[in-house]
């Protein structure tokens, strides 16, 4: 157990449907990275917050968006979904920016 | 841009019998260089790092050595059991934007044999 929790662990929705994944960090951790896993694409990073705000963006699409909030827990809002967004999204943290990374269990999206 | 290039999966190995899986990098700088594995139905966890050259990261049996001249990072174990069957992912971290997100390679999947 990493001590990083990611809620649901499972998520099954429609296509042009917006859900919220959500990701809890070790304690003590300022940094959350959110990357999305899939068959075609592999593990990609999507988006970096670091004690609130927003570090770094990788390859997000635009209908994607995230947040940090004051008591370090993370959101990912996904909307606009697609057949091709079903992946596993993974949230990682890290105590500070260049600190090792560590992996919550993911959440599944499926999109039908 | 940074890119890891691991050797295609999957790989099939008798228990106890030797481990190599390949592991090359390109980045600009000095990555700092990660194991992570996965188990079926699980996360990824981290199972060694190194950053700088030359260090060796081991963990559970599992080693790999940071290796700039080659921009390489195999990782090896000398005897290999069933519960090490999973997914293995050679990873990078390097600030080149103040951030230091994880590049993966495209993931080794390894199946032990009784």
């Amino acid at each position: 157990d990493s001590g990083v929790t990611q809620t649901p662990k499972h998520l099954i929705t429609a296509t042009g449907q917006r859900v919220t994944l959500r990701c809890s960090p070790r304690s003590g951790d300022l940094s959350v990275y959110w990357y999305q896993q899939s068959l075609d694409q592999g593990l990609q990073f999507l988006i970096q917050y670091y004690n609130g705000e927003e570090r770094a963006k990788g390859n997000i699409l635009e209908r994607f968006s995230a947040q940090q909030f004051p008591d370090l827990h993370s959101e990912l809002n996904l909307s606009s979904l697609e057949l091709g967004d079903s992946a596993l999204y993974f949230c990682a943290s890290s105590v500070q920016i260049a600190d090792t990374q560590y992996f919550g269990p993911g959440t599944r999206l499926t999109v039908l | 841009g940074d890119s890891v290039t691991q050797m295609e999966g999957p790989v099939t190995l008798s228990e106890e019998a030797f481990l190599t899986i390949n592991c090359t990098y390109t980045a600009t700088g000095y990555p700092s260089l990660f194991w992570y594995v996965q188990y079926p139905g699980e996360g990824l966890q981290l199972l060694l790092k190194a950053t700088k050259a030359d260090d060796k990261g081991s963990n559970k049996g599992f080693e790999a050595t940071y290796r700039k001249e080659t921009t390489s990072f195999h990782l090896e174990k000398g005897s290999v059991q069933v519960s090490d069957s999973a997914v293995y992912f050679c990873a990078l971290t390097w600030s080149g934007a103040g951030s230091y997100q994880l590049t993966f390679g495209k993931g080794t999947k390894l199946s032990v044999i009784p």
